[in-house]
Formats: structure tokens, C-alpha cells, sequence
């Protein structure tokens, strides 16, 4: 069963800052891996999608990496906003349950003006 | 494009009663994904719908059921609510195939008192 994990919980930092969110899976057996963002209340926008085969994906300030044979993917906001303040899940696709994703609970990032 | 749209935005019900749930997927995207997200946790599968049949379901019980129509919307239904249900009842749509990304709608607030 595939399990996923994000920490931290929680993290508040100053406008300006670069940070790394992280994620880590317990099956390596992924097809992909995809980043979203989840205002309170809010459904989920999609930041990044990466597939199993690639190991990073970049979009604006956002770079995500993968590493499947340790199971690990980071998420790295550069330069942060106020605007980024939200939660951030993680999830991952395996080829064991095609078309099911199975998400982390999610960082909630806080970035302070 | 409208993107995912679902509806109602809110909902109350009291325990017992049955509530149907509504979704409307990206512009042609044939496979949709219910999901449900308690307070302060991840999105849990409940099911997938692909041309109109159930493709896959996590653990939740027979109360939760769904639909697709020909158009490719989907319904979720839930009988006998409790008061563990209430939830962010989030809806994504995708193309079928496995390494596609996921689109979610804003989701559907259900409170069961």
C-alpha cells in the first residue's frame, strides 16, 4: 500500500526567501508525481506534474525533482511571495492502481511580509 | 474552458438522509475521480469513472456510489449520511491513460448534522 508523507506540517517563513518542501513515498512503482496547491476551502490547483521517467519539472519560481529509487520528490519555491501562503500536497500515481493518486496531508507554508 | 466545475459549492444535511453531489469535467476529459478531503488531511479516492463504468474504488462503503453519463459528467452519492462525512467532496477529470495530469474542480463543502 502506498503510502505518502510530507514535512513539515507546517512552515512559516519571511517574503523573500527561497524554501524546499518535501515529499516522500513508500513505493517506488510510480507512474507520476504531481504538486498542487490548496487555498483554505479551496479545491487544488495543479503546480507540477512529473513523470516517472523525467527527475525534474520548472514552472516560473517552481522547480520540482524526483528521486524514485529513494522515493523522495522536493518542491522548491524560489524567492517566496505572501501570495504563496497555502497549503502544498503532494501526490503520486502508481502502476499498481492506475488512475488512483494517493496524496500526502500536505505542507501549509506561511510567508510573512 | 471552464474547467472542472462541480456543484453545490455548500450543502447541510441531517444524519440519515442521502445527498447527491455533481461534477461536470475539464472540456474533453473522459475519466473522472471523486475524492474526499476531511479537515486538515489529504484527499482520500473513492472511485474513478471511466465510459460510464466504475474503473477503480478505495476503501469507503457501498453508501458512497456514483455515476457517469454519456457526456462524461458524474454524480456521487452518498446514503445514509453520518456524521463522519462530512467533508470537502473534491472532483478531478483527466484523459484517460495513466501519466496525465489531474484537474480538480473547487469542490463541494458537506456538512451532515
Amino acid at each position: 500500500k502506498q503510502e505518502v508523507t510530507q514535512i513539515p506540517a507546517a512552515l512559516s517563513v519571511p517574503e523573500g526567501e527561497n524554501l524546499v518542501l518535501n515529499c516522500s513515498f513508500t513505493d517506488s512503482a510510480i507512474y507520476n508525481l504531481q504538486w498542487f496547491r490548496q487555498d483554505p476551502g479551496k479545491g487544488l490547483t495543479s503546480l507540477l506534474l512529473i513523470q516517472s521517467s523525467q527527475r525534474e519539472q520548472t514552472s516560473g519560481r517552481l522547480n520540482a525533482s524526483l528521486d524514485k529509487s529513494s522515493g523522495r520528490s522536493t518542491l522548491y519555491i524560489a524567492a517566496s511571495q505572501p501570495g504563496d501562503s497555502a497549503t502544498y500536497l503532494c501526490a503520486v500515481k502508481g502502476n499498481t492502481n492506475a488512475g488512483k493518486s494517493t496524496f500526502g496531508d500536505g505542507t501549509t507554508l506561511t510567508v510573512k511580509p | 474552458d471552464a474547467g472542472v466545475t462541480q456543484s453545490p459549492t455548500h450543502l447541510i444535511k441531517t444524519r440519515g438522509q442521502q445527498v447527491t453531489l455533481r461534477c461536470s469535467p475539464k472540456s474533453g476529459h473522459d475519466t473522472v475521480s471523486w475524492y474526499q478531503q476531511a479537515l486538515g488531511q489529504g484527499p482520500q479516492f473513492i472511485f474513478q469513472y471511466y465510459e460510464e463504468e466504475e474503473r477503480q474504488r478505495g476503501n469507503f462503503p457501498d453508501r458512497f456510489s456514483g455515476h457517469q453519463f454519456p457526456n462524461y459528467s458524474s454524480e456521487l452519492n452518498v446514503n445514509a449520511l453520518l456524521l463522519g462525512d462530512s467533508a470537502l467532496y473534491l472532483c478531478a477529470s483527466s484523459w484517460a491513460g495513466i501519466n496525465t495530469e489531474a484537474f480538480f474542480g473547487q469542490g463541494t463543502r458537506l456538512t451532515v448534522v
